[in-house]
């Protein structure tokens, strides 16, 4: 299995804040890596697909980059709801789905 | 606007079979483009992905619950289910349905169900 690495795994910042979430592929999933965000009690919801494709309605704050193993997701400029946990997940190996373990953002 | 919604026991006793369905209402589960997925989620082993299948009945399966597992769809229904067999208390989890295109890396989950918790318990 691909294994999803994500860090740091809590991250505590202010609102205004520009911040970077990194996830590591275990090989090469070229740009195949999705981002989303779930708050507690909800389903995940996309964000990010293809590394740097911004889902329809997503604000324009988030962002994505990264190819190969190594890729961020970038808030530029944090807002109240956005502190809520956030994952990585590889579609390169369509036999087995990976997600990373998760990043709790946490108003400092 | 496409919606999940995952239905079926909130409690199951050990040893017994999971059973869960996922009703798609506002689009076609029959179109061609598309996957439908399960997941679950549980505190000690985060998300994970455990099978998905279109509705031509094709399918694939997370290797680790493969020889437990069986999804199955009903167009005529807009629906596909779940069974997880011999359950045990490391099936607890928050269990998830949800959309995706398939192939090519193209394998993004949306929409998803607001998900169900089911406890094994005896």
């Amino acid at each position: 299995d691909i294994q999803m690495t994500q860090s740091p795994s809590s991250l505590s910042a202010s609102v205004g804040d520009r911040v970077t979430i990194s996830c590591r592929a275990s090989q090469s999933i070229s740009s195949n890596l999705n981002w989303y965000q779930q708050r507690p009690g909800k389903a995940p919801k996309l964000l990010i697909y293809a590394a740097s494709n911004l889902r329809s309605g997503v604000p324009s704050r988030f962002s994505g980059s990264g190819s190969g193993t190594d890729f961020t997701l970038t808030i530029s400029s944090l807002q109240p709801e956005d502190f809520v946990t956030y994952y990585c997940q590889q579609s390169y190996s369509t036999l087995m789905y990976t997600f990373g373990q998760g990043t709790k953002l946490e108003i400092k | 606007q496409l919606q999940l919604q995952e239905s079926g026991p909130g409690l199951v006793k050990p040893s017994e079979t999971l059973s869960l369905t996922c009703t798609v209402s506002g689009g076609s589960i029959s179109s061609s483009s598309y996957y439908w997925g399960w997941f679950r989620q549980s505190p000690g082993k985060g998300l994970e992905w455990i099978g998905s299948i279109h509705y031509s009945g094709s399918t694939y399966y997370n290797p680790s619950l493969k020889s437990r597992l069986t999804v199955s769809v009903d167009t005529s229904k807009n629906q596909f289910s779940l069974k997880l067999n011999s359950v045990t208390a490391a099936d607890t989890a928050v269990y998830y349905c949800a959309r995706h295109p398939h192939g090519s890396g193209r394998d993004w989950f949306d929409p998803w169900g607001q998900g169900t918790l089911v406890i094994v318990t005896s």
